[in-house]
């Protein structure tokens, strides 16, 4: 069964960092690009950036250029979103993604296919 | 980066009801487009990609149109768990950008 799992709830205050897990397991991690989503309440899907798992490279949407950082951890299928810098607005859930990047054509994909349950992120003071 | 945009942003339907939501985006995407739903407290879930490719154990009463920037989801006939909140997406381009939502309520 494919799935991603994420770490647990978070309280922040404004100014730290999170960092949040998503640990693969069912497939192939290596033939994926892992994203993250974020949802504040009430509010559409946000997309903040991915990690394309074989080569490692990162790309993030220009909002979260100077304070997001992807990476993984490929001896236990895991990857990593760090959130720097923390904000009110920061408070949200994260989702992390999975999309084929096996079945990519120039970098154009088909969908996150497998989504992690979501963590709870608080900032509060 | 491409703009996506959906409409209506919600509607009420009734059980039975055929119901369509549109996705524009603001440049070109072909076929790169995909339709989630999500439901409270849950996290997305892919439904059709590729425009009109349904993901194994999608109803068939889910179907997909649409090229280059105009894009449509079809439910034939609303069942009580299709009550939810859909997104297109575009998977053209980075970054990965989703439409507003469209929230089909109960009527």
């Amino acid at each position: 069964q494919m799935q991603l799992v994420q770490s647990g709830p978070e309280v922040k205050k404004p100014g730290t960092s999170v960092k949040v897990s998503c640990k693969a397991s069912g497939f192939t991690l290596t033939d994926s690009a892992v994203q993250w989503v974020r949802q504040a309440r009430g509010q559409r899907l946000e997309w903040m950036g991915w990690i394309v798992v074989g080569s490692g490279d990162t790309h993030y949407a220009q909002k979260f250029q100077e304070g997001v950082t992807i990476t993984r951890d490929m001896s236990t299928s895991t990857v990593y979103m760090e959130l720097s810098s923390l904000t009110f607005a920061d408070t949200a859930v994260y989702y992390c993604a999975a999309e084929d990047s096996s079945a990519w054509y120039y970098g154009r994909g088909y969908g996150m296919g497998v989504w992690g349950q979501g963590t709870t992120v608080t900032v509060s003071s | 980066d491409i703009q996506m945009t959906q409409f209506p942003s919600s509607l009420s339907a009734s059980v039975g009801d055929r119901v369509t939501i549109t996705c524009r985006a603001s440049q070109t995407i072909n076929s790169y487009l995909n339709w989630y739903q999500q439901k409270v407290g849950k996290a997305p879930k892919l439904l059709i990609n590729a425009v009109s490719s349904l993901v194994s154990g999608v109803p068939s009463r889910f179907s997909g149109s649409g090229f280059g920037t105009d894009f449509t989801l079809t439910i034939s006939s609303l069942e009580p768990e299709d009550f939810a909140t859909y997104y297109c997406q575009q998977s053209h381009s980075v970054p990965r950008t989703f439409g507003q939502g469209t929230k089909v309520e109960i009527k």
